[in-house]
Order: structure tokens, then sequence, then C-alpha cells
């Protein structure tokens, strides 16, 4: 069965410092990649998401970036961390076998800056 | 652009009721698919229903079913017969084709459940 990993789960970092958050799948081949970020009491915000190896697209401009080095691997990066990136980091993948494929999340990261 | 609209931003139910969550969307492309979220207090979303825009019966699993009226944009997710660990955020998204299965989602509705 699939399953995806996603960590550190709590993250306390000053601002200004780099971030890097890792998320892995297994189980699966060629899958559809995401980042989302979740403000408190709030929906989903799409950051990025890849289709491929080396493939990534943003949705909105921010401090942060994203990389997909291998086939399972996203990485979500920043050089340097704003207040403003506080926030639930959640990973998730998808099978491009049909529309009709959910997306299924890790366990996310809770970012703080202080 | 597509859009999901949650109007109820917390629900109440007693324990062994049913209850609606409503949904409403807005898109001009004629395939799209609809899915429910559950998200609990520890954060991790679970997938629960789709419903495709071209399905002919309203979906279900166990004690979810999704009350799905085309004409009126409206995916509404219903739980039968409320436990007390139902009480989470649930979230209504929307996919549509050839969006490189990106989901749009609403804003959630707290549901908590009463003993």
């Amino acid at each position: 069965s699939q399953t995806i990993h996603q960590w550190p789960a709590t993250l306390v970092q000053p601002v200004g410092s780099p971030l890097s958050l890792e998320c892995t799948v297994e189980g699966t081949s060629n899958p559809n990649l995401y980042w989302y970020r979740q403000a408190a009491g709030r929906g989903l915000q799409l950051l990025f998401y890849s289709v491929g190896i080396g493939q990534i697209s943003s949705e909105v401009p921010q401090n942060l970036s994203a990389s997909r080095p291998q086939d399972r691997q996203f990485i979500l990066s920043s050089k340097k961390l704003l207040l403003s990136d506080s926030g639930f980091y959640l990973c998730a993948w998808s099978s491009r076998q049909g529309g009709n494929q959910p997306q299924h999340f890790g366990d996310g990261t809770r970012l703080s800056i202080l | 652009a597509q859009k999901i609209t949650q109007t109820q931003p917390g629900m109440f139910v007693q324990e062994k009721e049913a209850v609606t969550l409503d949904c409403t969307y807005d898109t001009s492309d004629p395939s799209y698919g609809l899915f429910w979220y559950k998200q609990p207090s520890s954060g991790e979303m679970i997938f629960l229903i789709y419903q495709g825009s071209y399905d002919q019966q309203n979906a279900t699993e166990g004690r979810y079913s999704l009350n799905f009226q085309k004409a009126r944009k409206s995916a509404n997710l219903v739980i039968s017969a409320s436990q007390l660990g139902d009480s989470a955020m649930y979230f209504c998204a929307m996919r549509v084709t050839g969006s490189n299965y990106k989901l749009t989602f609403g804003k959630g509705t707290l549901l908590t459940v009463n003993p």
C-alpha cells in the first residue's frame, strides 16, 4: 500500500533562518506531488505542485521554493524565513490514473517562526 | 476560476443523529470532481468521499453520502449516525479536469458532536 512520510512534525525557527521540509512517498511511482499551507483556522492554500522530477509549478509568489530531486521526494525550502511563513504545511500525492483519484496527505509540519 | 463555498463555519449535532454539511461550487468546466476531507485536531487530512460531475448516482461510503445537485452546483456531505469521533473540520474540494489534478478547497466547517 502507499504511504506518505513528512518530517519534521513540529519546527520552531528564528526569523531569517533557512528551512527544509521533506516529504517522501512509498508504494507508488510517478505520483503528482503537492505542498500546501494552512493558516490557523483556515483552508488549504496550494503552494507548489510537481508532475515529475525537476518539474515544479508555483501557485503563489512567496518566500518559499520547492524541489523534486527524485520521483517520490518533494522538498520545501526557504533561504530566509519570514514571520508570515508560520503555519501548518502539508504534503500530498495523487495518482495520475484518473480525475477521480484523491490526494493523500502526510501528517503535516507545524512551523512556528520566532 | 474555480471556487468552493462552505457557508457554515461551525455545526453542532447530537450523537447518533444525522448532519448535513453544505458545499457549493462554481466552475464553467463541464468535467470536474468533488471531494470531501476530514481534518481532526491532530491535523492530518483524511479523504472521505468523491463525486464526479458525470456520475448519475450520489456517492456513498459507509456513513458518508454526498447529496449532489448539479443544477444547483451543490455537493453537500451527509453524515449519518454521528459519532463522537466525527468531531473535526470538514473540507469540500473541487478538481477541474486538465488542471494537473490540483484541488481547490473551501474554508471548512467545524463539526462538533455532542454526547
